[in-house]
């Protein structure tokens, strides 16, 4: 099946820093979503896009899906402490499957205040 | 938002007894639910697709036999760690989907199991 990798495995910022994670594919993708894991918690649903080079912004939260749609960016402006957590991305398999996820490997971040 | 809820949160258990998670949607009727591991600092890696009213359909590398599945109703989904050792010592966590226009999977607290 489809595979998507995410870079950075951790990123350590100071707050007021920008973060940004990026999630790869080597095939077109159909859709992405992103979510945020906070530690100890569960995954939350941040966006999902679908179209080529579809741009989203969510407060200081910026995402990007490629124009080929093999890649994907969660850029985040201005990190403050509660940014904290695990961001992944998604591939949602959809059809008879939907909702059933591949995830990238996660990006961890830190921000010290 | 949907709410799944699982429980329980955290459980510890001796090495060989079996143990059971429940995820339910609580204000939605979900006929597919998924269950996922997660080690440390890792990603989520799907573990199975729970039907309701049918066979589970597992994922390549995971047996059966020991993480058996129970979708018996529109609203519940089990897991059950059987004959568990350390090594399953894991976050287990399920997923569900709305459909009618939610795109996101809306996913359970999650549930911590140890085993000793």
């Amino acid at each position: 099946g489809q595979q998507v990798m995410q870079i950075p495995q951790y990123q350590h910022v100071q707050e007021g820093e920008d973060f940004t994670t990026y999630c790869n594919s080597s095939t077109t993708l159909s859709n992405i979503q992103w979510y945020k894991q906070r530690p100890g918690g569960h995954p939350v649903f941040l966006i999902q896009l679908v179209k080529s080079g579809e741009v989203k912004k969510q407060k200081r939260l910026t995402f990007q899906f490629g124009e080929a749609k093999k890649n994907s960016s969660l850029h985040i402006t201005a990190t403050q402490t509660t940014d904290v957590g695990t961001y992944f991305c998604g591939l949602n398999a959809g059809g008879t499957s939907y909702g059933k996820l591949t995830f990238g490997q996660g990006t961890i971040l830190t921000v010290h205040p | 938002g949907a709410v799944v809820s699982q429980h329980p949160s955290r459980v510890i258990c001796k090495s060989g007894t079996s143990v059971k998670i429940e995820c339910r949607s609580l204000d939605f009727q979900a006929t597919t639910m998924f269950w996922y591991r997660q080690f440390p600092k890792q990603s989520l890696m799907l573990m199975a697709t729970s039907n309701e009213g049918s066979k589970a359909t597992y994922e390549q590398g995971v047996e059966k036999d020991k993480f058996l599945i129970n979708h018996a109703s529109l609203t519940l989904s089990t897991l059950t760690v059987t004959s568990a050792h350390p090594e399953d010592s894991s976050f287990y966590i399920c997923s569900a989907t709305v459909g009618g226009g939610y795109t996101e999977a809306f996913f359970g607290q999650g549930t911590r199991l140890t085993v000793v």
